[in-house]
């Protein structure tokens, strides 16, 4: 199958710093882009769906401040999470497809701990 | 707004057991994903289903799509400790993104 990779894989940082998690698709072009969070024992919650090139759509409920997506080639997708906060520790996860009749492929997931 | 159901939630085997994981929807799909997710890894892909009242078979797991394509089961035979994890169903609605079921969080006790 296709492969995403993200990074970095985990990240630690203060309380009001801002993180940046790119996620790429190595050997295919992803049109669109989708990121995930995923808090323990919990299943995925789609925060967003990119499409490159565009603005990036948010579902209900995610501040599109403070989740920044970034689409800017068909290889690359990032995820800014700004003034981070203890509740924005979590795992992010992307995923990838090329047209909306394919499958998504998954990234390997970035843990955030926000101290 | 879609509604999507996944059963069980939690389930707890001895190795060599059968097992089935539901997912319902509310919606018709257009097509459903079945992934299996480790701890700290991200979704790996199972099986596609596309087509009313298809099966499709990996191994010992049986994948099954409701002739309504509302509806979809796993069925696991004589499970092993391997195959724990986290099991996520995931219909697309019109070809579009799609959402995730709560999950079946699936622990086999050797």
């Amino acid at each position: 199958g296709a492969v995403v990779s993200q990074h970095p894989s985990w990240v630690i940082c203060k309380s009001g710093t801002s993180v940046k998690i790119e996620c790429r698709s190595l050997d295919f072009q992803a049109t669109t882009m989708f990121w995930y969070r995923q808090f323990p024992k919990q299943s995925l919650m789609l925060m967003a769906t990119s499409n490159e090139g565009s603005k990036a759509t948010y579902e209900q409920g995610v501040e599109k401040d403070k989740f920044l997506i970034n689409h800017a080639s068909l290889t690359l997708s990032t995820l800014t999470v700004t003034s981070a906060h203890p509740e924005d520790s979590s795992f992010y996860i992307c995923s990838a497809r090329l047209n909306p009749e394919d499958t998504q492929y998954f990234g390997p997931g970035t843990r955030l701990t926000v101290l | 707004t879609q509604l999507l159901e996944q059963s069980p939630q939690f389930l707890s085997i001895q190795e060599g057991e059968n097992l089935t994981v539901y997912c319902n929807s509310s919606s018709v799909f257009s097509s459903l994903q079945w992934y299996r997710q480790e701890p700290g890894e991200g979704p790996v892909l199972l099986v596609t289903v596309v087509t009313g009242g298809e099966v499709k078979k990996l191994k010992r797991l049986t994948f099954q799509f409701g002739d309504a394509r509302k509806d979809s089961s796993l069925h696991i035979t004589a499970a092993q400790p391997g195959d724990t994890g986290l099991y996520l169903c995931a219909p697309t609605y019109n070809f579009n993104k799609f959402y995730f079921g709560s999950g079946t969080k699936l622990n086999v006790k050797p």
